[in-house]
């Protein structure tokens, strides 16, 4: 069953240090999500991207934060200078345009700022 | 915009008994409720979800019900197993907003041997 993957699964940086996060979707998906989860919070929306451009961001979604679809498969998102509140578990997720209520997720990268 | 409401906190059970863990969300708008299953330090996995033109919706042990005029739904867990414990979220999307997954707080169910 195919599956999203994402890498890497922990990213250890410094503050004010720029992250790259990749993700790779499901291969027939077409919509895009990263959502954010803080350690024993709930897991929280970031952004949406469909036909390459970005469909909704929330106000977490800084100007510190950037995504891309640099190619047919990945889709990343780029944090420019990472705060040590960006400590979290940082998820992508896809969905299916013949289904795109259902969105299955990776299993996220751990990003500790120190 | 949407805002989900997720109770309770934390279940405990016996395992063998039923688990019932509840979600109301705030936009009529809203059609499709998903309920995904975290367990630690693992990926949020959806388990079942129902869209709102049905009432209910069952696959083996779990089951989602959903009752539009009240807007809350609920996930049944029967015949608890130690296996499902874990975090279960219930969520809600905004179609309106780039189909964006509105989380509750997430339930902490442990079920006890």
């Amino acid at each position: 069953e195919p599956e999203v993957t994402q890498t890497p699964s922990h990213q250890v940086t410094q503050m004010g240090q720029e992250v790259i996060l990749r993700c790779v979707p499901i291969s027939n998906h077409l919509y895009f999500y990263w959502y954010r989860q803080i350690l024993g919070q709930k897991v929280e929306f970031l952004v949406s991207f469909y036909n390459n451009e970005i469909s909704e961001k929330s106000e977490i979604f800084d100007d510190q934060f950037s995504v891309e679809r640099p190619d047919g498969s990945n889709f990343t998102l780029k944090i420019r200078s990472t705060k040590l509140e960006d400590s979290a578990m940082y998820f992508c997720a896809s969905s299916d345009p013949s289904s795109s209520y259902e969105q299955y997720f990776g299993p996220g990268t751990r990003l500790t700022v120190t | 915009g949407e805002n989900v409401e997720q109770h309770p906190s934390t279940l405990s059970v016996q395992e063998g008994d039923s688990a019932v863990i509840k979600c109301t969300y705030s936009d009529s708008a809203s059609n499709y409720f998903p309920w995904y299953k975290q367990e630690l330090g693992k990926r949020p996995q959806l388990i079942i979800d129902i869209r709102s033109n049905v009432g209910e919706k069952k696959d083996q042990r779990i089951a989602v019900t959903l009752n539009k005029t009240a807007k809350h739904f609920s996930l049944h867990i029967t015949e608890t197993q130690p296996e499902d414990s874990a975090v279960y979220f219930c969520a809600a999307p905004l179609y309106n907003q780039g189909g964006k997954l509105i989380f509750g707080q997430g339930t902490e169910l442990s079920v006890k041997p």
